[in-house]
């Protein structure tokens, strides 16, 4: 049972163009949907979260959007630059008296120069 | 800053040994997960512990898998005997209230042959 899900597996976007990551998500408990990014080799870093009563959140070049009657969520770069080539993984937190954290499979995008 | 700190970063093991993978959380976080990640997935929780107790661990293979956080701070999550299939990245991470995200380590990635 996959409650969150990252239908595309990679991407490919041209630098300074906009990359658009996507997710779905089954639950509705969730509190706090957030996005990783994860280069090879090393532990997932946060980038950026929203609340589940929030519609829109940005940080500098990330903007994440939250649809909760379709239940999706797309995190937006602009503009995209080489060094955000890594995987990104959407997860979702649930409050069941502790935290716990529910991944996605992960986007692998890939900024061309 | 402070991180979440794993040791070893690497390991290779032949299959049916033992083998630990160490967790020392960031100061004052009650809530320690570990995570494995196979290749072209998402992490998957293994197991969570608040303070020292294990609150899930309802995805942590018995047979072959344990974790203990004896104090309430650093965790150990050992393998005995590792097979094939157990080859990933042991990532552990941890959250306080006062954070929406969890921290995560910079993993350790196991390999058996």
């Amino acid at each position: 049972d996959q409650q969150v899900k990252q239908n595309s597996p990679s991407l490919s976007v041209q630098e300074g163009r906009i990359s658009i990551l996507n997710c779905d998500y089954t639950n509705s408990m969730f509190d706090y949907f957030l996005w990783y990014k994860k280069y090879p080799a090393e532990g997932p870093t946060f980038l950026i979260s929203i609340s589940s009563i929030k519609d829109k959140n940005e940080d500098g070049r990330f903007t994440v959007f939250l649809n909760k009657s379709a239940k999706h969520l797309s995190l937006h770069i602009v503009p995209s630059q080489p060094g955000d080539s890594a995987v990104y993984f959407c997860a979702a937190r649930v409050d069941s008296g502790t935290y716990k954290y529910i991944f996605g499979t992960g986007t692998r995008l890939k900024v061309l120069a | 800053e402070a991180e979440v700190a794993q040791s070893p970063r690497y390991k290779i093991t032949e299959k049916s040994q033992a083998v630990a993978f160490w967790c020392d959380p960031i100061s004052g976080h009650a809530t320690l997960y570990w995570y494995r990640q196979i290749l072209g997935q998402g992490p998957e929780l293994l197991v969570q512990f608040q303070d020292e107790s294990v609150v899930d661990d309802s995805q942590l293979p018995k047979d072959r898998f344990s974790a203990e956080r004896l104090k309430g701070v650093d965790s150990t999550l050992k393998i005995q005997p590792a097979e094939l299939g157990d080859s990933a990245m042991y990532l552990c991470a941890s959250s306080t209230d006062r954070n929406t995200e969890a921290f995560f380590g910079q993993g350790t990635r196991l390999t058996v042959v």
